[in-house]
């Protein structure tokens, strides 16, 4: 079983609108933590976001947002007021175990375009 | 202060050949981990190390080789090269998780490899 779904391949936004990319996991641990990266064109990766699964409120840094749905196991990603340096591949990813060896899983990414 | 520095950029190996690859850290992380990308797939984990002296396999391990003689270097080893490993590697490191939460992987720029 995949343990990190990204539904959407590709999601378009216009401009300075919002836009949600979905993400959910699975995992039977109690302790794990859940992290966006941004991948653009130019191919390196970039941390994004990071929500652990104790934290009681949602994670947000500037205009990133985690919407942390622990109950739907879902860790959405919102992008408020989007901009055309925006347009890249989004990958979720989990560090299952707090402490433990274990390394990030990812998802399969969804590709970004932000129209002008 | 460099990061995370992969060497090289880009390269191409005939079918059979041998090659390494080079990741180097400045950060003192315990943690190094080599990913390979794929269209489609996301990043999938192929060897990891927990500290100097310790190593052990990800998901795609087969073909591949590591080694963690310090803490800076983590070498990933192509014994004969095929085409199946074209691909785009990346090394991450990061710092022991501590017992309130998890840290994020800082990624290097990655290797573009085309065997042929």
């Amino acid at each position: 079983a995949q343990k990190i779904t990204q539904t959407q391949p590709g999601m378009f936004v216009q401009e300075k609108e919002a836009v949600t990319l979905d993400c959910t996991y699975d995992t039977s641990d109690q302790s794990y933590g859940l992290f966006w990266y941004k991948q653009p064109s130019s191919g390196e990766m970039i941390f994004l976001i990071y929500q652990g699964s104790y934290d009681e409120q949602n994670a947000t840094e500037g205009r990133y947002s985690l919407n942390f749905q622990k109950a739907r196991k879902s860790a959405n990603l919102v992008i408020s007021a989007s901009q055309l340096g925006d347009s890249a591949m989004y990958f979720c990813a989990m560090r299952e175990g707090i402490g433990s060896a274990r390394q990030l899983t990812f998802g399969s990414g969804t590709q970004l375009t932000v129209l002008p | 202060n460099a990061g995370v520095t992969q060497t090289p950029k880009f390269q191409v190996l005939k079918t059979g050949q041998s090659m390494t690859l080079q990741c180097a850290q400045d950060m003192n992380h315990e943690y190094m981990s080599w990913y390979r990308q794929d269209p489609g797939m996301g990043l999938r984990l192929i060897h990891y190390s927990v500290g100097a002296g310790i190593t052990d396999q990800g998901e795609v391990p087969n073909g591949y080789n590591v080694s963690r003689s310090t803490t800076e270097d983590f070498p990933l080893r192509l014994l004969s090269a095929a085409p199946s490993q074209t691909s785009v590697y990346f090394c991450a490191s990061s710092y022991r998780p501590g017992s309130l939460g998890v840290t994020e992987a800082f990624f290097g720029q990655g290797t573009r490899l085309t065997v042929v």
